[in-house]
């Protein structure tokens, strides 16, 4: 029931693009990117709603394959601040504010 | 945003022992929320603190283990009751509030304890 993310880690240089993949066993309705760094609280990053609408961060991206169940997040020309476990979270069932998140990507951008 | 605060940051408690974790929102919000989250692993949801009724918990947890208050919008407390070591984590609570026009959750920075 736990959506899994793939890949698990992902290490890049500074201004490389990286895709972080969220798959669900389950109907998606809505998929919430987080940001966890080290020792720190997640951070939300933007929303997609079924039919694809797209709310949240400015310079970060994704798509909502509702029919393969899957959502994934476009980090281009990452950043040094982009580095952190990201996590994909899905609603429980429909209608529903209980989110259940995915198993983390961490990615670690180097200089 | 909204900001939102935990206490203790941090602690170490005895077997046996019980820790009441406190959790603030500098706004109101309708739904609070809080989850377990073990060192480098995903966050797993234990209950939904619901102001004026009591709270659901989900699979795996009971209200003896964790209580759970929500005296106002702004408020909520979990207790680990009677712990053991293999309550060591940390404990994170969140808040629903309205971001970019939908309905998303905001984390406080979570409470990280240790069972000796």
């Amino acid at each position: 029931q736990q959506p899994v993310q793939s890949p698990q880690a992902v290490i890049l240089r500074e201004g490389e693009d990286a895709v972080i993949n969220c798959s669900s066993s389950k109907a998606l309705y809505s998929v919430h990117w987080y940001r966890q760094k080290h020792g720190e609280a997640p951070v939300f990053l933007m929303i997609l709603l079924k039919g694809g609408e797209q709310k949240g961060h400015e310079k970060i991206s994704a798509s909502f394959n509702e029919k393969k169940q899957q959502s994934s997040l476009y980090l281009t020309a990452s950043q040094l601040s982009y580095s952190g476990t990201y996590f994909c979270g899905t609603e429980k069932s429909y209608n529903t504010d209980k989110l259940i998140f995915g198993t983390g990507t961490r990615l670690q951008v180097f200089p | 945003s909204a900001v939102i605060s935990q206490k203790p940051s941090r602690d170490i408690c005895q077997r046996g022992t019980s820790l009441t974790i406190q959790c603030q929102v500098d706004s109101q919000v309708t739904m609070m929320f809080w989850y377990r989250q073990q060192p480098g692993q995903s966050l797993t949801l234990i209950a939904t603190a619901n102001q004026g009724s009591e709270a659901t918990y989900e699979s795996g947890f009971v209200i003896d283990k964790f209580p759970i208050s929500r005296p106002n919008l702004t408020f909520s407390t979990l207790t680990v009751s009677n712990m053991s070591p293999e309550d060591s984590s940390i404990y994170l609570c969140s808040g629903q509030m309205t971001a970019a026009g939908t309905d998303t959750q905001y984390f406080g920075p979570g409470t990280r304890l240790t069972v000796l």
